[in-house]
């Protein structure tokens, strides 16, 4: 099973470049990495995916080494409306469909 | 539109009662989850399914039911709640394709109190 491993909390301030590094040490070859983000109460809000190298999309990047057995979501120039918990998801199986969560990371944004 | 809609949103109830956590999606995704969450625990699954007649256990099953009852609506059952069973609880969707990505839409989540 591809479990993931995360930093439990992190701190930046306003304005900084945050990477959130997660480690998936036996992710199957044909599955993907996809990242949530989650504010108190609300359900996880899906933020970026991917298979390999770098992906870019208007909200954050997800950066994939070539062995995949990590990746890192990198947030630039956060702002306080970032603080929430982010949660690093790899499929227990393809085929199956599993969708595991860890206990995620919790990021706190500073003025 | 919400893609996926949880009733009720907040529950109060008594040891011992059984209670029904419902959940509709209105995409026609296949596959539907229950989730639990806990503070500073993460979500834990609880079951899932992939169409009406399949039900599969996740990590957290052991005092918990689920019912597919067709492929829009599948609801979680308490049958008899516990204090310990107090939670934040979460339903997701995803179609046959998504779900091997991971991409999930969630519910806006039901806040179970047993007291």
């Amino acid at each position: 099973l591809a479990k993931t491993t995360q930093p439990i909390s992190m701190d930046s301030y306003e304005g900084q470049e945050v990477n959130i590094t997660c480690s998936h040490n036996n992710i199957a070859t044909n599955d993907y990495i996809t990242w949530y983000q989650q504010f108190p109460s609300q359900g996880p809000r899906f933020i970026i995916q991917g298979y390999k190298t770098k992906v870019t999309n208007e909200v954050a990047s997800l950066f994939i080494p070539a062995d995949r057995k990590s990746s890192t979501l990198s947030l630039p120039r956060v702002s306080l409306s970032d603080t929430a918990v982010y949660y690093c998801l790899v499929p227990q199986g393809s085929t199956l469909g599993r969708l595991y969560f860890g206990r995620g990371t919790q990021l706190t944004v500073w003025p | 539109d919400a893609d996926v809609t949880q009733t009720p949103r907040n529950r109060i109830t008594k040891t011992g009662k059984r209670i029904m956590l419902e959940c509709s999606q209105t995409k026609g995704h296949d596959r539907m989850y229950w989730y639990r969450q806990d503070p500073g625990l993460g979500l834990r699954l609880i079951y899932y399914s992939f169409d009406v007649k399949d039900i599969n256990k996740g990590e957290i099953s052991d005092g918990y039911s689920v019912s597919r009852q067709a492929q829009a609506k599948f609801s979680l059952s308490l049958e008899s709640a516990i204090p310990n069973q107090t939670a934040l609880y979460f339903c997701a969707a995803t179609g046959k394709g998504e779900a091997n990505t991971g991409e999930l839409f969630f519910g806006e989540g039901s806040r179970l109190t047993v007291l």
